[in-house]
């Protein structure tokens, strides 16, 4: 079975804090992607990378960046966290083979 | 995402019932995806529907996908406790394997 893991489950942080969401998958997969997701709003594509060291934005890239320098990881760095990313953060890897999209158990991220 | 309209939102049912999700787009859809979250965790993958007029079905649970290939369906029969949740679908609209997801149907089975 694809293993997507997501570094930490719950993530207490301060405004104006950098933080970084770090998600590892272990079945070299080409892409990944990071979701947001909010009550009334589903999921929402944050970032997406289909290789090492390239990213695309997806919807709402405001206030995020990303980083894969290693094809197995994919991060997600608020650069100066605010409260209105208090939010689940998901990441996902695709398999291409059998066109399936794998997500990792969530981070529950409050921003105080 | 406004690319998939998902109803309802939410559902109570009791145990035994039978119940239908629908999930619609105005877009032709080149894969649609059937998940399920319970609270707090991540998604766990049900189903994917590929062609016009499929349908599949694990255990309880049947997935359909329209002719036009702009509508899918979720149908659980003889619902159980364990089929609460949050159910969503996703669907990649063919934009370089970028995938929406449907706000989702919070599901209550009650004993």
């Amino acid at each position: 079975d694809v293993k997507v893991t997501q570094s930490s489950r719950y993530l207490v942080k301060r405004t104006g804090e950098k933080v970084f969401l770090e998600c590892v998958q272990d079945m070299d997969h080409e892409n990944m992607f990071w979701y947001r997701q909010d009550p009334g709003l589903g999921l929402r594509l944050i970032y997406f990378s289909y290789d090492v060291k390239m990213k695309e934005k997806g919807d709402i890239p405001e206030g995020y960046s990303v980083s894969r320098e290693k094809k197995e990881r994919f991060s997600l760095i608020l650069e100066s966290a605010s409260t209105n990313q208090t939010s689940m953060y998901l990441c996902a890897t695709y398999e291409d083979r059998n066109e399936k999209l794998f997500f990792g158990s969530g981070t529950q991220l409050s921003v105080l | 995402s406004q690319e998939l309209e998902q109803s309802p939102q939410s559902l109570i049912v009791q145990e035994g019932k039978n119940l239908t999700i629908n999930c619609t787009s105005s877009k032709t859809l080149y894969g649609l995806y059937w998940y399920k979250q319970k609270y707090g965790e991540g998604l766990i993958f049900l189903m994917m529907l590929q062609k016009g007029g499929e349908e599949k079905s694990h255990e309880k649970i049947t997935a359909k996908l329209d002719e036009k290939k702009q509508q899918s369906s979720l149908h659980i029969t003889a619902s159980q406790p364990s089929h609460a949740g949050i159910y969503l679908c996703g669907a990649d609209m063919n934009t370089g394997n970028q995938f929406y997801f449907g706000t989702g149907t919070s599901l209550t089975v009650i004993p």
